[in-house]
């Protein structure tokens, strides 16, 4: 079974440093990864996608992955208290579905 | 307008009762995907249909039914009703091709008493 792993949290951040969210993930065929942001009882909302080995980066957001360790994260650089949400990280693999992991809690504390 | 419409957008039903969630989308997408979300347990994939005439299980179907009547709409079933299925209902969409994101509707907010 396709499984893709989160810490929980919560993660607590101080305004204006850096959050670091991390996320494994099973299956070595998976292709695309997938940052979604959920504030409490909203619908989740896409913040970054990656498919390559690297560093993606978009605005405040920077994506890594590393295919060869499983492994993929999301970098927040000064972070507000605007930030405070759920991260789900999704994995996909071509012509499969989406597996969301349990999503990590950040709080950013002003 | 949102491109992906629940309805409704929360239910409260009794425990045997059956009951329909609705989802529609203008996003011309193939794929759709029913989803629970528990606390602390993340989105579980309930159903999914990557186009008219495609049906197949998720991780935890037993206890729903789906129905996909036309490629904008995908209806998820709650045969006879139980308590442990309070939870948050999402439906979503996808392109085709893969490889591109999912997107959501607004949430249907169940309560089975």
């Amino acid at each position: 079974q396709k499984e893709v792993e989160q810490n929980s949290g919560p993660l607590s951040v101080p305004e204006g440093a850096i959050a670091s969210l991390n996320c494994t993930y099973s299956d070595r065929g998976s292709q695309s990864f997938f940052w979604y942001r959920q504030y409490s009882g909203k619908s989740p909302e896409l913040i970054m996608f990656i498919y390559s080995n690297g560093d993606k980066e978009d605005g405040r957001f920077t994506a890594q992955l590393n295919k060869a360790s499983q492994y993929v994260s999301l970098l927040i650089r000064d972070s507000q208290p605007s930030d405070s949400a759920t991260y789900l990280c999704a994995v996909e693999s071509y012509g499969q579905n989406f597996v969301f992991g349990p999503g990590t809690r950040l709080s950013v504390l002003p | 307008d949102a491109d992906v419409t629940q309805t409704p957008r929360n239910r409260i039903t009794k425990t045997g009762k059956r009951i329909m969630l609705e989802c529609s989308q203008t996003k011309g997408h193939d794929r759709m995907y029913w989803y629970r979300q528990d606390p602390g347990l993340g989105l579980r994939l309930i159903y999914y249909s990557f186009d008219v005439k495609d049906i197949n299980k998720g991780e935890i179907s037993d206890g729903y039914s789906v129905s996909r009547q036309a490629q904008a709409k995908f209806s998820l079933s709650l045969e006879s009703a139980i308590p442990n299925q309070t939870a948050l209902y999402f439906c979503a969409t996808s392109d085709r091709t893969g490889g591109t994101e999912a997107f959501f509707g607004q949430g249907t907010r169940l309560t089975v008493v």
